[in-house]
């Protein structure tokens, strides 16, 4: 089955700065990669997506990076605030036609220090 | 639209008793739901695929004689989490896909969540 590992763990960033977090996907059937907050004891929000056609995504300070031959893609934020801070969570998922399950990674618990 | 909720929001039960969450899909028909787990500070497991008017997909390692899963409808889905033990205390997603207000149905609507304590 599909195994999608994500790095870091945690991450401190000083207001106004980048964040970074990556993820790496098992499973070239995997065509679907949405990027999801989560805050303490709230549903996942998804925050951007991209598909497998499509190399890079961007919504405001928000951005995506897909590299299909190596199966990674990335979350970017810029200009972080504070109310950046939460639980970030990678997905990677197989076409609804073949049950469209997601893969989640582990998270990643970003701080935005003022 | 596109709205999942869930029912209850909270349950506390003791241990033995069975506990019953509800996924409803609020303004679309949901063909295929998905039910989560996730304990804290972890990520979302994926414990099995509901499948509106067939038997439920379950995955590895999840006793499915434990956790019942019914989608009678194409708006509810129900889990039944049958003699409930502390260890199966943790927080309960569900999630829909709305094939057709989505071209390509990829993207998953979640629930509220579920908080399952059991004493």
């Amino acid at each position: 089955g599909e195994n999608v590992e994500q790095h870091p763990s945690t991450l401190s960033v000083q207001e106004g700065d980048s964040a970074v977090i990556k993820c790496t996907y098992s499973d070239s059937a995997s065509n679907y990669f949405p990027w999801y907050k989560q805050e303490l004891g709230k549903r996942p929000q998804l925050i951007i997506d991209i598909r497998s056609n499509v190399g890079e995504k961007k919504d405001q300070r928000i951005a995506v990076t897909l590299n299909k031959t190596a199966k990674h893609f990335s979350l970017h934020i810029t200009e972080t605030q504070p109310e950046d801070s939460a639980v970030y969570f990678c997905a990677a998922s197989i076409p609804p036609t073949n049950a469209g399950k997601s893969t989640f990674g582990d998270g990643t618990t970003l701080t935005v220090k003022p | 639209g596109a709205v999942v909720s869930q029912h209850p929001s909270r349950v506390i039960c003791k241990s033995g008793t069975s506990v019953k969450i509800e996924c409803r899909s609020l303004d679309f028909q949901a063909t295929t739901m998905f039910w989560y787990r996730q304990f804290p500070k972890q990520s979302l497991m994926l414990m099995a695929t509901s499948n509106e008017g067939s038997k439920a997909t379950y995955e590895q390692g999840v006793e499915k004689d434990k956790f019942l899963i019914n989608h009678a409808s194409l708006t509810l889905s129900t889990l039944t989490v049958t003699s409930a033990h502390p260890e199966d205390s943790s927080f309960y997603i569900c999630s829909a896909r709305d094939p057709i207000r989505d071209r390509e149905p990829y993207e998953q609507y979640f629930g509220p969540g579920t908080r399952l304590t059991v004493t």
